[in-house]
Parts: structure tokens; sequence; C-alpha cells
């Protein structure tokens, strides 16, 4: 059984340019929500997509947008790349409705903005 | 203040010690709490999930949640270098699968 993948690993970008980063969740799993982890901190939440809606949304400016797809899968977008967003992007996903579920994580992709 | 505070350390132990990993956090409305462990350069694992207070036990590790002191604890048995990792708590107010609010994580090093 597959966990949560991610892609690519790793991506380099200048400033000002825009970036696209992709999640598969965990088979039966149907929720994603994405992480900023900035190096030596925890991960700051970006949003969660459920039924291809971006259900909730943590501190994150516009420039930071996502879809999901009817197959649970979901991309991150991020424009206008600024230097402050190099970071970990970690994806997680999560079901619905088991007590006891919780979210799992993907191995992230490392961005660097130069 | 932050949320959920969490001595980011390092913390060195020599191997066999017993750990204890500890995150103090301010919203009295956190009823789901998580352990994750990270190694360097990956994505968190799950190790722990407890709801609301009481100790919970799988293997090597026991998590605690004191929600009178709002203090939540991860006590490692019997620590070997492969332990060592940054140990993040999480907490969601709403489920386990909603936004989870992290601490900054605590680096862990097992000396053998």
């Amino acid at each position: 059984d597959a966990g949560v993948t991610q892609s690519p690993t790793h991506l380099i970008k200048t400033r000002g340019q825009q970036v696209t980063l992709r999640c598969s969740p965990k088979s039966g799993h149907d929720t994603v929500s994405w992480y900023q982890q900035a190096l030596g901190q925890g991960p700051q939440f970006i949003f969660q997509y459920y039924e291809e809606e971006e259900r909730q949304r943590g501190n994150f400016p516009d420039r930071f947008s996502g879809h999901q797809f009817p197959n649970y899968s979901s991309e991150l977008n991020v424009n206008a790349l600024l230097l402050g967003d190099s970071a970990l992007y970690l994806c997680a996903s999560s079901g619905q409705g088991a007590w006891g579920e919780t979210q799992y994580f993907g191995p992230g992709t490392r961005l660097l903005v130069l | 203040q932050k949320e959920v505070e969490q001595d980011p350390g390092p913390l060195s132990v020599p191997e066999g010690a017993i750990v204890s990993l500890n995150c103090t956090y301010s919203n009295s409305a956190f009823q789901y709490f998580m352990w994750y462990r990270q190694y360097s350069r990956k994505g968190p694992e799950l190790l722990m999930y407890t709801y609301s207070s009481g100790n919970k036990e799988d293997g090597r590790f026991t998590a605690q949640v004191d929600k009178s002191s709002k203090y939540i604890s991860l006590f490692i048995r019997d620590s070997q270098p492969s332990d060592s990792a940054t140990y993040l708590c999480a907490m969601s107010a709403t489920s386990g699968t909603y936004k989870y609010i992290f601490g900054t994580g605590t680096r862990l090093k097992v000396l053998a």
C-alpha cells in the first residue's frame, strides 16, 4: 500500500517565478492538507482540500493556491515567489469519519528560491 | 505567545536512557494530540495519537496528556541511536483530520 507521495523532491526557482507541487494521497484517503516547514521550525498549515474544495485555510497570502482532482490528488501553486518561500512543503492525507483517523505525511518537496 | 510551545533542544542522552519530550499549549479547545518523528530531510512519521486526557502506550513509546495543565509528554524507553531525530508535537481542536498546530520540534540525539 503506497503512502503519500509528492513530486518533485527538490526544486530551485528564482524570485518572481511560479511553482506547482503535486501530491497523491494514501490509498483510501480523500482529504489533502498542505503545510510549509521552514528550516528549524514546525510545519505551518497552508490549507486543506476535501471534495475538490478548499475547506480550511491558514494564514498564507493569496499567492498560495491549490486544487484537488476527482482522484483526490492535489496541487499546490505558489505565484510571485519570494526568498522567504524557501522551505519544505509537506502534503498530508487523511480519511473521513473514522475515529482515530489522523494525518499521514509525505516526504515533502524542498523548494529553494534564489 | 505561540499556541504550542516546545523546547527545540538539542537533547543528548546515552543509549538506553528514558527520554522525556514535552509540549505546552494555550488553546483549551485542543482535544487531539499527536507526536511525529522526523528524520533529517524527511517527512514527519506518526508515532502516537491520543484524544483528550490520559495515557497511551505503544511499544517503547508512552504519550501522556494533561488537559488541566495544558501539557503533553512523550516518553521513550530504552532509547536507541536510531531514535535520533526531531520530535514534533501537533494538536487539533476539531478532529484528528483537521488543521494541525505544530510545535517547533525537539532535536534528540541518542549517543551509542
